[in-house]
């Protein structure tokens, strides 16, 4: 079975900051793999998928990249509203999410 | 618009089964699988299965085959999962999610749109 983990399971960054969330994958999902950010008490809300696009509505601020086993969601520009709990999930028949990381402002 | 809408919260005893609904509405059901996901209180989102409803092929996570069912109502536009032989760790929001497009041998698009979850509580 593929196993998801994210890296790291928190953060603490200054408004305005760069702030990137790494996901692996165990096995190669070629671009298979979506974001989601989830805010306390709210259901989750898909950001990116295909890796790197961009789902309609979500900023521009928010961007992924990787292929295979290696991904990355970079927010380029941390806002407060961003402060949240983010998890990828792969969806190559199977949709395991990683562990998830805590976003929060310094 | 888009709506699924979960049943009510459930309160159950260890060895006892759960039946959660999830009915569709603003779209063609048939179109799009349903996952179900499940969240322990603090915890991280878990993927239990996938079901499509078309046909209802399943795919369950290792985790829990054996203990799930899902199935699905395509007159009534209504999806289920029912959980057997609950734990008291089995104590979770349960969501139901709308896989963003047609697949046929398990969940090959992301989620686009979630129930509002049921939460289900067990206890002795």
């Amino acid at each position: 079975d593929i196993q998801m983990t994210q890296s790291p399971s928190s953060l603490s960054a200054s408004v305005g900051d760069r702030v990137t969330i790494t996901c692996r994958a165990s096995q190669d999902i070629s671009n298979s793999l979506a974001w989601y950010q989830q805010k306390p008490g709210k259901v989750p809300k898909l950001l990116i998928y295909t890796a790197s696009t961009l789902q309609s509505g979500v900023p521009s601020r928010f961007s992924g990249s990787g292929s295979g086993t290696d991904f990355t969601l970079t927010i380029y520009s941390l806002q407060p509203e961003d402060v949240a709990t983010y998890y990828c999930q792969r969806y190559n028949s199977a949709a395991t999410f990683g562990p998830g990381t805590k976003v929060d402002i310094k | 618009q888009v709506q699924l809408v979960q049943s009510g919260a459930e309160v159950k005893k260890p060895g006892a089964s759960v039946k959660v609904s999830c009915k569709a509405s603003g779209y063609t059901f048939p179109s799009y699988g349903i996952n179900w996901v499940r969240q322990a209180p603090g915890q991280g989102l878990e993927w239990m299965g996938w079901i499509s409803t078309y046909n209802d092929n399943t795919n369950y996570a290792q985790k829990f085959q054996g203990r799930v069912t899902m199935t699905t109502d395509t007159y009534t536009n209504t999806a289920y999962m029912d959980l057997r032989s609950l734990r008291s760790d089995d104590t979770a929001i349960y969501y139901c999610a709308r896989v963003a497009g047609y697949c046929t041998g398990g969940s090959c698009h992301p989620i686009d749109y979630w129930g509002q979850g049921t939460l289900v509580t067990v206890s002795s």
